[in-house]
């Protein structure tokens, strides 16, 4: 149980071109989906929070405009990369949250998607 | 601000050496520890979530024990498919859904 989709796995765009990644939970509703990004050899990095139905929540020096997230649905998340350049080449990790005991959701993480801007 | 700290950065073990893997934390009033297997190129896998000091999880050859200021994750008779990247994690403090990791540990186990 408690399984993560992400698609595509693996994409590469020239500069200037939008990228749309989605994140799915197959066998359960998410209360709340994360976005990630990790660079090499690093740890995971908070880019936003979103809930279904309502605006995602970015942190600290994310930039909202050009990192785009919709929560459609209690199982869709997606994030758009606008105008991608190479510096966004990372990456991205989705997680999706079910209900934990103690008030501690439990982080389910997707298998990531490897963006790549020419 | 709240921290997390893993040791060692890296740890290279020949199959069958036993060893233990640290995940220190500062957040006050923790709710919840959380541990994760990372491969390369693969989103973390999720292992154990810690909720009280003494608690104790296992799972194949791991278990992973927390005090009140830090969190142990030993491996027992590792093979090397158990190599990979160990990431433990915290909720912030204020917060019951982020969550903030540790650098992780890169466990390495040679046949």
């Amino acid at each position: 149980g408690a399984v993560v989709s992400q698609h595509p796995s693996r994409v590469i765009c020239k500069s200037g071109t939008s990228v749309k990644i989605e994140c799915r939970s197959l066998d359960f509703q998410a209360t709340t989906m994360f976005w990630y990004r990790q660079f090499p050899k690093q740890s995971l990095m908070l880019m936003a929070t979103s809930n279904e139905g309502s605006k995602a929540t970015y942190e600290q020096g994310v930039e909202k405009d050009k990192f785009l997230i919709n929560h459609a649905s209690l199982t869709l998340s997606t994030l758009t990369v606008t105008s991608a350049h190479p510096e966004d080449s990372s990456f991205y990790i989705c997680s999706a949250t079910s209900e934990g005991v103690a008030g501690t959701d439990t982080q389910y993480f997707g298998p990531g998607t490897r963006l790549t801007v020419l | 601000e709240d921290q997390v700290t893993q040791s060692p950065e890296a740890l290279r073990l020949q199959e069958g050496e036993s060893s233990s893997l640290n995940c220190s934390y500062t957040v006050s009033g923790l709710r919840g520890l959380f541990w994760y297997r990372q491969d390369p190129g693969k989103g973390p896998e999720f292992l154990f979530t810690l909720y009280s000091a003494g608690e104790e999880k296992e799972k194949e050859r791991l278990k992973a024990t927390l005090t009140k200021k830090e969190s142990f994750l030993h491996i027992t008779a590792p093979k090397p498919e158990d190599s990979a990247t160990y990431l433990c994690a915290v909720p912030p403090e204020g917060s019951n859904y982020k969550l903030t990791f540790g650098k992780g540990t890169l466990l390495t186990v040679n046949p």
